[in-house]
């Protein structure tokens, strides 16, 4: 148990639709991180935040995409006008230490 | 830009032999480097770390060794069981923590009983 829970674990939706995952730390850690991970290839970082601050976006965060963590807890990741290009494993990270990171289950997301 | 890889995509091991999996790494300002386990269905498991003011590191059953000369990371499992079977990513980052992870594609070992 890495200590983080990520809900929805799948999501299936039409392409066009709107889709929010949440990631839940057990405990509070400063950093959280998410990640996107098609098949066959190692996660790819989309984003993280220091508590509330969004530190770092990656050039794959489209403006499709938004990530908040409001209070330094939980995060979400909204994916709006969803594209078959968007189906992934969907993975939350949190750092227990600067640089090691433990990941959630992931939610898959398919879009049709 | 610069990128972890991995030498070899597939590996099939006997049961109790050793596994060595390994990753090039180009990024010469990674200084940290974090070996993890996938399971079908699941987000990768940390196994085992290693800072690059070391060149070899060991949890149980596993070993980490690292050569900087030649940017380059190994796995070693020792005594390997079923229960290994999985995909193993190399990750590199800094120390900070301030470098997000960068992963290589992935090993996929499978363990013949």
């Amino acid at each position: 148990d890495t200590g983080v829970s990520q809900n929805p674990r799948h999501k299936i939706t039409k392409r066009g639709q709107n889709v929010t995952f949440r990631c839940d730390p057990i405990s509070e850690h400063n950093r959280l991180y998410w990640y996107r991970q098609t098949l066959g290839q190692g996660p790819e970082f989309l984003t993280y935040f220091q508590n509330e601050a969004q530190l770092e976006k990656s050039r794959l965060l489209s403006d499709r995409f938004s990530a908040e963590r409001p209070k330094g807890s939980f995060s979400t990741l909204e994916i709006q006008r969803t594209e078959q290009g968007d189906s992934a494993m969907y993975l939350c990270a949190i750092s227990l230490r600067a640089y090691e990171q433990y990941f959630g289950p992931g939610t898959r997301l398919t879009v049709t | 830009g610069e990128s972890v890889g991995l030498h070899l995509p597939t590996l099939s091991v006997q049961e109790g032999d050793n596994s060595i999996i390994n990753c090039a790494y180009s990024n010469s300002a990674s200084d940290y480097f974090i070996w993890y386990k996938q399971e079908s269905g699941k987000g990768p498991q940390f196994i085992i770390d290693i800072r690059s003011n070391m060149d070899k590191r060991q949890g149980q059953r596993v070993t980490v060794l690292l050569n900087k000369t030649v940017k380059h990371l190994s796995l070693q499992i020792a005594a390997t069981q079923p229960g290994d079977s999985a995909v193993y990513f190399c990750a590199e980052t800094d120390y900070s923590g301030n470098t997000p992870l960068v992963f290589g594609k992935g090993t996929r070992l499978s363990v013949i009983a």
